[in-house]
């Protein structure tokens, strides 16, 4: 099993629509999650972390369930610019400033 | 400019030479990352430093992999004798790892190579 799985997609969705990506891992240790964003041919850069108790930045929510070892971001009212690929991040162990490991990420295309 | 800096950007070359790659992190930042992607999949991680030290190199990383940070600012990392499944873009990032958990990583715009 690998340690960070996400819905490689793609997501095709129209503008406004909301859409949820999922993303689990494998160790019930990890304690530390992120959800970045890569645009084509670029570097990812973070969209939010993912705290314990769930975490909303605008139109971008970010939850997490310990038991099921998952974590989902929710994108409401989709902008064409926010196509891009999502990945999740995750320190696959509970000591500080180790390995991160990524998602293969998810693909989202926001259509007119 | 203190983002993460790479250089060079694109790099080409035979097969069975070698190369080195520079990262200049954000210089307050203490930790320095090292992952490699290829098309359709997430960065996998390499290996990262805390300071100079080299506190994880990935299992899956071959011995034709080395990489240093000898006064724990900038850092290369060296592929000997190349293969044509070295083909991928090197992504460096550091954080700050003053947290008590991981800090987000600050990713440079990497180095393109390709093997030839």
């Amino acid at each position: 099993r690998k340690e960070v799985e996400q819905d490689p997609g793609p997501f095709n969705v129209p503008e406004g629509a909301t859409v949820a990506f999922n993303c689990t891992y494998s160790n019930s240790a990890s304690q530390s999650f992120f959800w970045y964003r890569q645009d084509c041919r670029k570097e990812p850069k973070l969209l939010m972390s993912v705290y314990s108790s769930g975490n909303e930045d605008g139109r971008f929510t970010a939850q997490l369930n310990r038991a099921s070892q998952y974590i989902s971001l929710l994108i409401r009212d989709s902008k064409l610019s926010d196509s891009a690929t999502y990945l999740c991040v995750v320190n696959p162990r509970a000591n500080q400033g180790g390995k991160l490991i990524f998602g293969q990420g998810t693909e989202l295309s926001v259509k007119p | 400019d203190t983002g993460v800096s790479q250089n060079p950007r694109h790099k080409i070359t035979k097969r069975g030479q070698n190369v080195t790659f520079r990262c200049d992190p954000i210089s307050e930042h203490n930790r320095l990352y090292w992952y490699r992607q290829t098309l359709g999949q997430g960065p996998e991680f390499l290996t990262y430093f805390q300071n100079e030290a080299q506190l994880e190199k990935s299992r899956l990383l071959s011995d034709r992999f080395s990489a240093e940070r000898p006064k724990g600012s900038f850092s290369t990392l060296e592929i000997q004798r190349t293969e044509q499944g070295d083909s991928a873009m090197y992504l460096c990032a550091s954080s700050s790892g003053v947290s008590s958990y991981n800090s987000p990583l600050h990713f440079g715009n990497g180095t393109r190579l390709t093997v030839t």
